[in-house]
């Protein structure tokens, strides 16, 4: 059980475009899902946290205006890269946890490769 | 605010030895503790957490950590290690805040 998707699994795209990523939760309701990226040897950067219907409370030196982020409903949540550039090439990977308690399991999601061309 | 070291970013050992990866933190407030394994091309896959209660808290596959407050670690410990315990390992802690990862270790078996 708790198995979280993401999609795509890896994407390509050209300067200037957007790219929208989902993560869905398979088997279980997500109350809150977190959004990480995580760049070549380095550890997972926390971006943002999203609860379902509300706003997604982003982290500090993150552009809320680049990353839109969508928690429409319990077991979806979208990333939405707008306006890509070189620099947004990473790894992103998303979680869902059943509660919103720092102390629930977060369940991951295969990640999604970004490359921008 | 929390922070998480892990001290080595590479740890080659043979199968069946036994293997140590080593986890620091720093926090202000009262911690809970996770270690994560990422086998290639995929996603998290929660080991073990510490939460409160007996120290040694063991997880699956095998694993097994150590909550020591006095030293603020959290090391990872195996007495046999496998060709498939091959991944990337990494140290997480939680307070007031969501969860902060450390950089990783990667765990290589050797046959």
């Amino acid at each position: 059980g708790a198995v979280v998707s993401q999609h795509p699994s890896w994407v390509i795209c050209k300067s200037g475009t957007s790219v929208k990523i989902e993560c869905r939760s398979l088997d279980f309701q997500a109350t809150t899902m977190f959004w990480y990226r995580q760049f070549p040897k380095q550890s997972l950067m926390l971006m943002a946290t999203s609860n379902e219907g509300s706003k997604a409370t982003y982290e500090q030196g993150v552009e809320k205006d680049k990353f839109l982020i969508n928690h429409a409903s319990l077991t979806l949540s979208t990333l939405t890269v707008t306006s890509a550039h070189p620099e947004d090439s990473s790894f992103y990977i998303c979680s869902a946890a059943p509660g919103g308690s720092s102390t629930d399991t977060q369940y991951f999601g295969p990640g999604t490769r970004l490359t921008v061309l | 605010a929390q922070s998480v070291t892990q001290l080595d970013s590479q740890v080659p050992v043979f199968e069946e030895a036994p293997v140590e990866l080593r986890c620091n933190y720093s926090s202000s407030v009262s911690v809970y503790l996770f270690w994560y394994v990422q086998y290639p091309n995929q996603g998290l896959q929660l080991l073990l957490k510490y939460l409160s209660g007996s120290t040694l808290v063991k997880g699956i596959n095998g694993f097994e950590a150590e909550f020591n407050k006095s030293q603020t670690s959290f090391h990872l410990r195996k007495p046999s290690v496998h060709i498939s315990d091959t991944a990337e390992y990494f140290c997480a802690v939680a307070g007031n805040t969501p969860l902060v990862f450390g950089k990783g270790t990667r765990l290589s078996v050797i046959a």
